[in-house]
């Protein structure tokens, strides 16, 4: 069993749409969480992080996180043919300060149309 | 202009050849990674470094080889030992101090094709 599972989708929605993506996980050590937007052919960008549970808001963005079901998710408010791309989440442990290892969901292919 | 640049942004190997894939940052940070990303299966860890002149093997290190002689660079060498090396390369990196520890951010990637 993957540590960190993700819907690899793909999931199509119309333009506007209120999208949800999801990840689980299993080890209880995890406790800072990312979501990282990648188009094709590019290097994943940075969309959201945080690290307790609750819901965190950026523009039309929400993370939102449940440590108690291991479960986290991004809504994308008012979805825009733009948001077309693959979403991977990532968690990490707690730091020592070193160097961080990201475990990563397999990646959600999400396509808004217009 | 700040950021992590990889090239070249396309390779081919044949078979027995050793290639190394480049990655430089300008962003002064410390930790720097090397990924590699098969469709479906996310990115898994090769290589990282937290300061020059050290580095970890991550989860799929067999096969490959990196060095960290400059805080800027972070070179990755895909061996022939590597068995199945086709795959999107992604090289990250993050700094060490500061509220932001956690985040790593990415270059724009290497497709390396074996022939």
């Amino acid at each position: 069993q993957k540590e960190v599972e993700q819907d690899p989708g793909p999931l199509s929605v119309p333009e506007g749409a209120i999208v949800s993506l999801n990840c689980t996980y299993s080890n209880s050590a995890f406790q800072y969480f990312m979501w990282y937007r990648q188009y094709s052919r590019k290097g994943p960008e940075l969309l959201m992080y945080t690290y307790s549970s609750g819901n965190k808001e950026d523009g039309r963005f929400t993370a939102q996180v449940d440590k108690s079901s291991k479960y986290i998710s991004l809504f994308i408010r008012d979805s825009q043919p733009s948001d077309s791309a693959t979403y991977l989440c990532a968690m990490t442990r707690i730091s020592s300060g070193s160097a961080r290892q990201l475990t990563f969901g397999s990646g959600t292919q999400l396509t808004v149309l217009p | 202009d700040g950021g992590i640049t990889q090239s070249p942004k396309y390779l081919f190997r044949k078979e027995g050849q050793n290639v190394t894939l480049s990655c430089e940052q300008n962003l002064n940070h410390d930790a720097m990674y090397w990924y590699r990303q098969d469709p479906g299966q996310g990115l898994r860890l090769i290589y990282y470094s937290q300061i020059v002149n050290d580095f970890q093997k991550g989860d799929i290190a067999e096969g490959y080889s990196v060095s960290r002689e400059k805080k800027e660079s972070f070179p990755l060498t895909v061996t022939s030992a590597q068995k199945n090396p086709t795959a999107f390369y992604l090289c990250a990196s993050s700094p060490q101090q500061g509220a932001s520890t956690d985040t790593q951010y990415f270059g724009p990637g290497t497709r390396l094709t074996v022939l």
